[in-house]
């Protein structure tokens, strides 16, 4: 159980489009979900939270304008990377977080595999 | 603030060699420390945790140690096996809200 999706695992994109990116809870409802950077060689960076139903709360440095984040329903969260530049090429992970059985609350974050966005 | 400090990789070691990955941090508050691996193509996923100072966690004969006087929190294992080879992340968090991550150590095992 608790098993949390990425989709796509790799995206190359032109420089100035956008991309999005889907974070999925397959076998529980994700209250909050977290999206992460990673640059290579580098620790997981916390980019964002965000509440089923709520707007996302950034980290500081984080442009909410250029990473659009929308978590609509318990099992989807989407980040969409818009005018997509050669800096925004990284590592982008999610995880989510929720009740993974009946009656019970969990703090645990369940990680997704990560998804490779090259921007040429 | 918080942040976490792990050794750098690739780790290399023979299978059944003696683990040790080094993880410090500085922290405000009490917060509680983990050990995440991610096998090649998968997500992260939680190795063990402790919540409190000289806490052990355990998982799958990996250990670690909550040590607040050294602000440390080594992961060992007294003898990998090949399917060990895996990056792992140190983590912190106070709230289990916001997690702050360990650059990864890449440990491969060799037969």
């Amino acid at each position: 159980g608790a098993v949390v999706s990425q989709h796509p695992s790799w995206v190359i994109c032109k420089s100035g489009t956008s991309v999005k990116i889907e974070c999925r809870s397959l076998d529980f409802q994700a209250t909050t979900m977290f999206w992460y950077r990673q640059f290579p060689k580098q620790s997981l960076m916390l980019m964002a939270t965000s509440n089923e139903g709520s707007k996302a709360t950034y980290e500081q440095g984080v442009e909410k304008d250029k990473f659009l984040i929308n978590h609509a329903s318990l099992t989807l969260s989407t980040l969409t990377v818009t005018s997509a530049h050669p800096e925004d090429s990284s590592f982008y992970i999610c995880s989510a977080r929720g009740p993974v059985g009946p009656g019970t609350v969990s703090y645990e974050q369940y990680f997704g595999p990560g998804t490779r966005l090259t921007v040429t | 603030g918080n942040s976490v400090t792990q050794m750098e990789g690739p780790v290399t070691l023979s299978e059944e060699a003696f683990l040790t990955i080094n993880c410090t941090y500085t922290a405000t508050g009490y917060p509680s420390l983990f050990w995440y691996v991610q096998y090649p193509g998968e997500g992260l996923q939680l190795l063990l945790k402790a919540t409190k100072a000289d806490d052990k966690g355990s998982n799958k004969g990996f250990e670690a140690t909550y040590r607040k006087e050294t602000t440390s929190f080594h992961l060992e294992k007294g003898s990998v096996q090949v399917s060990d080879s895996a990056v792992y992340f140190c983590a912190l968090s106070n709230n289990f809200n916001k997690f702050y991550f360990g650059s990864g150590t890449k440990l491969n095992v060799k037969p």
